[in-house]
């Protein structure tokens, strides 16, 4: 099925550990976002690109950096984890960033769950 | 950054009843969108509202974008069990730059057979 592919489901990490989480898209989407969901807040947009080589930070930065490695991959990486980075990623891509018109949508992937002790 | 607060929390239904929950903000919206989330799976999104005063359906969805921009509303009718999940909305400010997408903190939808 086309859509938004995310790698790993599932990962455990220790304070201090690293890792990336990849993302890939399959509908020749030019932009892509990483969120992050917290129980009780709503999605909140880590970074982003808006088209193939070029990272913008979004409103949670911090303790993240991402790499658009092609038009169909966005990976985002956690350097050094912490306790605050548990918490469920959610990659999305568009058509375009500018999300104002009904033929562009977020098509979001099924999220991966990071839990750092 | 911009608030939204969106309410009910969480609600318990029985399967049949009609839903009503809503979203107020204290900036203006351009746009407003609801999206559902089924367990393990990202946001879909259900209803994509652009002008003020706005009424949109979609089924048994119905979407208001309201006449002061600052709240929406959405109403399921006739609820039935694979309504359940998480509805969220998202308010889209300034020139619509997905930067500018403020989400809800969700309402939890429980349907009761």
């Amino acid at each position: 099925n086309a859509g938004v592919t995310q790698t790993p489901k599932f990962q455990v990490l220790k304070t201090g550990q690293s890792m990336t989480l990849q993302c890939a898209q399959d509908m020749n989407h030019n932009s892509m976002y990483w969120y992050r969901q917290d129980p009780g807040m709503g999605l909140r947009l880590i970074y982003y690109s808006a088209s193939e080589g070029t990272t913008d930070k979004g409103e949670v930065p911090n303790g993240y950096n991402v790499s658009r490695l092609n038009k169909r991959e966005f990976s985002l990486r956690l350097e050094s984890a912490a306790p605050s980075q548990t918490s469920v990623y959610f990659c999305a891509s568009s058509e375009y960033v500018i999300l104002s018109s009904g033929a562009n949508v977020l098509t979001f992937g099924a999220g991966s769950r990071l839990t750092v002790l | 950054g911009q608030q939204l607060n969106q309410s009910p929390q969480s609600m318990f239904i029985q399967e049949g009843e009609d839903v009503s929950m809503n979203c107020t903000s204290s900036s203006i919206f351009n746009t407003w969108l609801w999206y559902k989330q089924d367990p393990g799976e990202g946001p879909v999104l259900l209803i994509a509202l652009y002008k003020a005063g706005e009424l949109t359906s979609n089924g048994r969805l119905t979407a208001q974008f309201g006449i002061t921009r600052k709240d929406s509303f959405l109403n399921i009718s006739a609820s039935i069990p694979s309504d359940v999940g998480i509805y969220f909305c998202a308010g889209l400010g300034g020139y619509g730059s997905a930067r500018q997408l403020t989400f809800g903190s969700g309402t939890q939808l429980t349907v009761l057979p």
